[in-house]
């Protein structure tokens, strides 16, 4: 079964970029079976989903948030990324990466990563 | 695409079965049967609890059940346990490979 594992920085300052990145074992990035995504919890908030990434690397993203984000894929590490540009304090969240099913599910999760927007 | 909207709480007793609704309109909920739901606890992974509408992974109990009709989607708890206790979501396709989440709902065992 895969598994999800997030990383990066708990700490960024406003204006700049966040940066995440999920590494994936126990399957491959290149599989055609699953989108990569990326979703966000807000502290006291619902989940919001961000977008998600294709196997051969077509994009997908929220409108509310696509002219700040980047989704993509290194093959290479088995891994998938997030940029997300311009922060401010309301993207402060616990950030989460998932597989989703061509049927519309996600089916495995990451922990979660919380990432704070302060200077 | 708004999000879809569920009550904010539901309660129940021990024992008794409780239902959350997921409602939106005829572009996401009522136009594919691609309605999943998720269990959030605190500090944990979401956990998928049904997907297709009405279909159950093999390692969810079967006191949860998926239903739908027209734009409403429902997840109903039934032998409400302290367990169950969490947050939970809906999740539907909204065509052209866009995708939207519910407000979600606090469930409380009393």
């Amino acid at each position: 079964q895969l598994q999800l594992q997030e990383s990066g920085p708990g700490l960024v300052k406003p204006s700049e970029t966040l940066s995440l990145t999920c590494t994936v074992s126990g399957g491959s990035v290149s599989s055609g079976y699953y989108y990569w995504a990326w979703i966000r919890q807000p502290p006291g908030k619902g989940l919001e989903w961000i977008g998600f990434i294709s196997y051969s690397g077509n994009t997908f993203y929220n409108r509310s948030l696509k002219s700040r984000v980047t989704v993509s894929l290194d093959t290479s590490k088995n891994q998938f990324s997030l940029k997300l540009s311009s922060v401010t304090a309301a993207d402060t969240a616990v950030y989460y990466c998932a597989s989703l099913l061509h049927s519309g599910h996600f089916d495995y999760w990451g922990h979660g990563t919380l990432v704070t927007v302060s200077s | 695409q708004s999000a879809l909207t569920q009550p904010a709480s539901v309660s129940g007793s021990p024992g008794q079965s409780i239902t959350i609704s997921c409602t939106g309109s005829n572009s996401d909920v009522g136009s594919y049967n691609l309605v999943s739901w998720y269990q959030h606890l605190p500090g944990k992974a979401p956990k998928l609890m049904i997907y297709q509408d009405n279909k159950r992974p093999s390692a969810v109990s079967d006191r949860f059940s998926g239903s739908k009709s027209g734009n409403t989607a429902s997840l109903t708890i039934s032998g409400l346990q302290a367990e169950d206790e969490a947050d939970y979501y809906c999740w539907s396709y909204a065509g052209s490979n866009y995708y939207v989440f519910g407000t979600g709902t606090k469930v409380t065992v009393l």
